[in-house]
């Protein structure tokens, strides 16, 4: 089965510095995606970054970037000059090929609060 | 501007009502689903269709059915709602069988009294 794992309930950061937030997959497909989302207060779900299990590069968009680790199973997001609008709720997803094709799993979730 | 329209915000029923979650998207994708999430749970799937006609259970398929009648129409149905129903229902397309990312309608909040 498909699983994904985020250990931190709620995690504090400083205004302009960066932060990881930890992601841990478990799939026994041999391709697979994997998203992060923020949910901000408002409660809308925004996409932010994609990573693909045959990709070579780590993925990056703008201030996001996914550390990605392939043989530990863990796809962290980094958040790099981290800014007050950051705070939200963030969502570590997957979706696999073979045992769950069409189907997006979520993680938990990680509170973030940056701090001024 | 794409978009998945969730047709009420805010919804309060009483225990034993029928309820009906309406989700429209307007971008031509195959695939819809319908999520509940809850503080301390995450999203969790309800159910999914990847076709007209086409549903799939989820995680927590009961007490829950959908319908799909039209492409790009999801619906979610609670025959008999219960208290434990209570929860914040997601609403989401995607594009075929590629890596797309899920785009999200806003919500609806449902409280069974």
């Amino acid at each position: 089965a498909q699983k994904i794992t985020q250990t931190q309930p709620g995690m504090f950061v400083q205004e302009k510095e960066a932060v990881t937030l930890d992601c841990t997959y478990d799939t026994s497909d041999p391709s697979y995606g994997l998203f992060w989302y923020k949910q901000p207060s408002s409660g809308e779900m925004i996409f932010l970054i994609y990573q693909g299990s045959y990709d070579q590069q780590n993925a990056t968009e703008g201030r996001y970037s996914l550390n990605f680790q392939k043989a530990r199973k863990s796809a962290n997001l980094v958040i790099s000059a981290s800014q007050l609008g950051d705070s939200a709720m963030y969502f570590c997803a997957m979706r696999g090929t073979t045992s769950g094709t069409y189907k997006y799993i979520f993680g938990t979730g990680t509170r973030l609060k940056v701090l001024a | 501007d794409v978009k998945v329209t969730q047709s009420s915000r805010y919804l309060v029923k009483r225990t034993g009502e029928k309820v009906f979650l309406e989700c429209v998207q307007d971008m031509d994708h195959e695939n819809m689903f319908w999520y509940r999430q809850d503080p301390g749970l995450g999203l969790r799937l309800i159910y999914f269709s990847y076709d007209v006609k086409m549903k799939e259970k989820g995680d927590i398929p009961e007490g829950y059915s959908v319908s799909r009648e039209k492409k790009e129409r999801f619906s979610l149905i609670l025959e008999s709602a219960s208290t434990n129903q209570t929860s914040m229902y997601l609403c989401a397309s995607s594009f075929g069988l590629a890596f797309r990312e899920l785009f999200f309608g806003e919500g609806s909040r449902l409280t069974v009294l």
